[in-house]
């Protein structure tokens, strides 16, 4: 059974670092990309990157570049997405999901979702 | 970017009512359309991909069709469980992957 489970909810202050974690498991790791999503309250899905864990490479929307990392640990199969200084528009649900090698990059299974809420 | 454009935003309708959601983007996108469902509080799920594929276990009550810019979700009969948001997401272009802003279906 493909399962992807999230790291659980995160409260940060402003200004704090932040590193949320994805583990895949009843697959190939290896061989799907892992893509975020986030969704702020009550709004809708915004696609934030994805990464392909066989060779780390990455590709972030125009919106997040710069504002969040992406990155994967195949040993263990668990992609990761941080940030280095947060803001309290930061604050959301943030999904992982697994994507499919092919062109049509749409996610077939979803994470379980993790709540980063950033207030001071 | 590929803008997504879903209509309507909101809808009411009744178990066992025929619904139909389009979505418009900005740009032809082959049929590199996707489908999600989300309800409250949970991840959304895949129920259709490259426009008109049903996902596996997906009710075949949900269908797709359209190519190029125009594209439509269609509920054959709804379910008390299909009320929730409709998403429509194009991967013609990623980064990123645009999801249209979404379509609440409630009980009338």
């Amino acid at each position: 059974e493909v399962q992807l489970v999230q790291s659980g909810a995160e409260v940060k202050k402003p200004g704090e670092s932040l590193k949320i974690s994805c583990k895949g498991s009843g697959y190939s790791f290896s061989t799907y990309w892992i893509g975020w999503v986030r969704q702020m309250s009550g709004t809708g899905l915004e696609w934030m990157g994805i990464i392909y864990p066989g060779d780390s490479d990455t590709r972030y929307s125009p919106s997040f570049q710069g504002q969040v990392t992406i990155s994967v640990d195949k040993s263990i199969n668990t992609a990761y997405l941080q940030w280095s200084s947060l803001k309290a528009s930061d604050t959301a649900m943030y999904y992982c999901g697994r994507l499919p090698r092919g062109s049509n990059k749409y996610i077939d299974y979803w994470g379980q979702g993790t709540l980063v809420t950033v207030s001071s | 970017d590929v803008q997504m454009t879903q209509s309507p935003s909101s809808l009411s309708a009744s178990v066992g009512d025929r619904v139909t959601i389009t979505c418009r983007a900005s740009q032809s996108i082959n049929s590199n359309l996707n489908w999600y469902q989300q309800k409250p509080g949970k991840a959304p799920k895949l129920l259709i991909y490259a426009a008109s594929n049903l996902q596996s276990g997906v009710p075949s009550r949900f269908s797709g069709s359209g190519s190029g810019t125009d594209f439509t979700l269609t509920i054959s009969s709804l379910q008390p469980e299909d009320f929730a948001t409709y998403y429509c997401q194009q991967t013609y272009i990623t980064p990123p992957g645009t999801f249209g802003q979404g379509t609440k279906v409630e009980i009338k």
